[in-house]
């Protein structure tokens, strides 16, 4: 099926454990993006990558790792998950229009819980 | 500091009644401001997007305005329906480096 896709949808694990969201999109957007999403906070971003092989920390990169070999594929990995990283994680693309506005496309969510 | 503020945080209304989101922002330099729209375990969806020159813009009953003056936009929604009951997310990009700037969001509900 065509647009973003995040896998998987729920996850719980236990503190310590290594963790890796996964993001795919049809689109072949250039960019795109992971933020995290918990109450009182709104959408905050975690890194975002411009293009294969570029990646950049956002707002709350701390205890994450990504990667973007290919365009369409852009995981996060928690290297050794906490509590405080239960939260709803969500990946983007983004569409620039050459007349300066862009949309982002996200995907439908990964809820994870760390125990 | 860049901030997007949006009010109310929460909001309940009857179905078909009309209602209106408010969004401040304090971004510069502006590039666009959009509205999403979130539904309950689901990502954000775009409603509107509206550049530095463009005032209002409507998606269906939904119609957004913006004053670049006063660096206000809002979300009119008309004739509510059930299935707009959902968090509106006003978002601003920066002209320098397409810098995403998102507010927390209005929770609306809207009763039958």
């Amino acid at each position: 099926d065509a647009g973003i896709t995040q896998s998987p949808r729920y996850k719980i694990t236990e503190t310590g454990r290594q963790v890796t969201l996964m993001c795919h999109q049809t689109w072949s957007h250039s960019y795109m993006f992971w933020y995290r999403q918990d109450l009182g906070h709104g959408l905050r971003l975690i890194y975002y990558s411009a293009a294969a092989d570029i990646t950049d920390k956002g707002e709350v990169p701390d205890g994450y790792v990504v990667s973007r070999s290919k365009t369409e594929n852009f995981p996060l990995t928690l290297e050794s998950a906490t509590r405080s990283q239960t939260s709803v994680y969500f990946c983007a693309s983004r569409l620039k229009h050459d007349r300066g506005g862009d949309i982002q496309y996200f995907g439908a969510g990964t809820r994870l819980s760390v125990l | 500091k860049n901030q997007v503020e949006q009010s109310p945080q929460s909001l309940i209304i009857l179905e078909g009644k009309n209602c209106t989101l408010q969004c401040n922002y304090t971004v510069s330099p502006f590039s666009n401001l959009r509205w999403y729209k979130q539904d309950t375990g689901r990502g954000p969806v775009s409603l509107t997007i509206m550049t530095f020159s463009e005032n209002t813009k409507s998606n269906g009953r939904y119609t957004a305005t913006l004053d670049a003056d006063t660096k206000q936009s809002s979300l009119h929604i008309t004739a509510s329906q059930l299935s707009d009951s959902a968090s509106y997310i006003c978002v601003v990009i920066m002209n320098r480096d397409d810098k995403i700037i998102f507010g927390k969001g209005t929770r609306l509900h809207i009763l039958p």
